[in-house]
This record gives C-alpha cells, structure tokens and sequence, in this order.
C-alpha cells in the first residue's frame, strides 16, 4: 500500500516563526502536492512538484514556499508564520495520471 | 478542471444503499470523474475513478450518465464507518491532481 506521512499530527508555532512541513512518500511518486483544508472552503491546492527540483504555485501560494530535493520528499515551508496560516495542511502524491494519496494531515495552530 | 456540484448534507439508514448525486455540466471529454471521503480527522481516500463506463469495486459503484453531465456514487449497504464528507471532482487523467477540492456531501449514517 502506498503510505504518504507527514512529520507531525499537530503543532503549535508563534506568530513570526518559521516552519517546516515534512512529506514523504514510498512508492516513487512523481507528483506531490500540498493543500490547506478550511472549515467551509474544501481542500486548496498551495504548491505542487511533479519532479525533483520542480515546484508550480497552486490557488493560494502566498506566504508559502516548497522545497523538493528529494523524489520521495516535499516540505512546505512557512517563512514567517501568520494567524491566518492556522489550518489543516494535508500533501498527497500521484503517479502521473493517477489517483491521489493523502498523509494524514498536519493541524497548524499559530498563535 | 471542471467544476462539480453536491448537496450540502445527506443522511441514510445503516444497511440501505447510499446514492450520492454530483453534477459536472461542464465536464469535458478528456476529463474523468473522481470520487474520494474524508472521515473526521483523516486524509482524504480515494474510492473510484470513472471516464464514461459505470464502474464497481469493492467500495462502491459509480454511475455516470450518458451525456456525462453527472454522476451518483452508490454505497450499497452503507455502515456507520461510512460518515463522512464525499467529494465528487473531476480532473482531466494525466496532468497530475491539480485540482480543487470543493465543500463535499457531509453523509450522516445513522442506525
């Protein structure tokens, strides 16, 4: 089965800090993504990477970066976290033209 | 991608057959239409995918109708482990899985 995880359950930051988001999936996916899901709004696509190196902005890629340095890893970074940023963040990857796996999700809390 | 439309909310009786409705007017003809769920706290999972052909697996039944403008994902004995939001996207087969997410079907099963 194909397991996406990602680092963290829950975490709490402070307002200014900057945060890492960690994914990593295991069966040699090209595509991941990373989505931020709202109470109301569904799931928004933030970033996503259809290779190593490789990174395109989705609907809400403000106040967010990606880095992918490794095939079977894509973090999300928060260069300077923000209230509104408090969210449920989920990644997922894809084979090419395949159906989607999603990690567990990361529940942000900045404060 | 195309944008889909569901009901907000929808309850079944446990051990009846759950038939959630989405329609994709705009759909186009490369496109393919996805269903996942979302249980409280937990990624999405995927359940079917179909282009145009009615398709069945071990989870559920996807019918598409003809003109390809909807679709009804059928839960044929559905359980109380089977509350959850459904998204119905539609997304077009290679490209990777860019798309949104919208608000979904809250289904309520319910003894």
């Amino acid at each position: 089965d194909v397991k996406v995880t990602q680092s963290s359950r829950y975490l709490v930051k402070r307002t200014g800090e900057k945060v890492f988001l960690e994914c990593v999936q295991d069966m040699d996916h090209e595509n991941m993504f990373w989505y931020r899901q709202d109470p109301g709004l569904g799931l928004r696509l933030i970033y996503f990477s259809y290779d190593v190196k490789m990174k395109e902005k989705g609907d809400i890629p403000e106040g967010y970066s990606v880095s992918r340095e490794k095939k079977e890893r894509f973090s999300l970074i928060l260069e300077s976290a923000s209230t509104n940023q408090t969210s449920m963040y989920l990644c997922a990857s894809s084979l090419e033209g395949g159906e989607a796996f999603f990690g567990q999700g990361t529940r942000l809390t900045v404060v | 991608d195309a944008k889909t439309t569901q009901p907000t909310s929808m309850d079944c009786a446990e051990g009846r057959a759950a038939n959630l409705p989405c329609n994709h007017s705009t759909i186009s003809g490369n496109e393919y239409v996805y269903w996942y769920r979302q249980i409280h706290s937990q990624g999405p999972q995927y359940i079917i995918h179909g282009l145009k052909n009615n398709e069945t697996n071990e989870m559920a039944s996807l019918i598409i109708t003809e003109d390809r403008k909807s679709s009804t994902l059928i839960l044929p004995h559905a359980t109380l482990r089977d509350t959850a939001v459904y998204y119905c996207i539609v997304r077009v087969g290679a490209g990777g899985f860019k798309t949104i997410f919208g608000a979904g079907t809250r289904l309520f099963v319910k003894a």
